[in-house]
């Protein structure tokens, strides 16, 4: 395809469930950021993968929450023993190459609600 | 305080209108990006820019560096305007080019 895709679009689970969440990037864009958007907040970083780099993980707001990423293609976050306070809508970017000039093209989200 | 602020928070105009958003940062940057989302929508990127004003379309985005200021300007506005309009921007320190972003003006243009 042509832009971000990210799956599923949709997702409700019960508080303590662990739900993963992918995304496949834009071919060839080698850095690929996690974000999440909380119901009327701003979006917040949660971590980072460029290329074969140790990825940043600066943003993540709890050991619950892991990502990983296989080459320059697809990545999954994962959160553990899910909380109502993860709902959120997690959005997934991608951009060639990571330097500060470069657009990164967004994927449509994923909504999570935690009962 | 926010590294990131943008006033208004939320905008009413009718259709044709001009209208100005504004972002103010407080750390320096390498790029500021200007971001559309519409309900239920992705986001899209308008703009990204480090210097100087940029133009597309019905859309102006400028910055001023020394200033830590940037607008977002519609001109003639129209029904299909109506999104949130975030402002992020990507600090200076570090290596990672993650934005750090405003919290959004939610913009209704109405006929």
């Amino acid at each position: 395809g042509a832009g971000v895709s990210q799956s599923p679009s949709n997702k409700v689970t019960e508080k303590g469930k662990d739900v993963e969440l992918r995304c496949d990037p834009i071919s060839g864009h080698t850095a690929l950021y996690w974000y999440r958007q909380r119901l009327g907040q701003g979006l917040e970083f949660l971590i980072y993968f460029q290329g074969n780099s140790a990825p940043d993980k600066s943003g993540l707001p709890s050991d619950r929450f892991s990502a990983e990423r296989t080459g320059e293609s697809v990545s999954t976050l994962t959160i553990q023993r899910t909380q109502q306070e993860d709902s959120a809508v997690y959005l997934c970017a991608s951009s060639l190459w990571d330097i500060a000039y470069n657009e990164q093209f967004f994927g449509p989200g994923t909504r999570l609600t935690v009962l | 305080k926010n590294e990131v602020e943008q006033s208004p928070q939320n905008l009413t105009a009718q259709e044709g209108e001009f209208i100005t958003i504004n972002c103010s940062y407080s750390v320096g940057i390498s790029a500021l990006h200007w971001l559309q989302q519409h309900p239920g929508g992705g986001i899209v990127s308008l703009f990204m820019l480090s210097s100087g004003k940029k133009k597309h379309g019905r859309l102006i985005a400028t910055i001023n560096i020394q200033e830590k200021h940037s607008s977002l300007h519609i001109t003639a506005s129209h029904p299909r305007d109506s999104a949130v309009y975030i402002c992020a921007v990507t600090p200076n320190t570090g290596t990672a080019s993650k934005l750090t972003f405003g919290t959004g003006t939610r913009l209704q243009v109405t006929l």
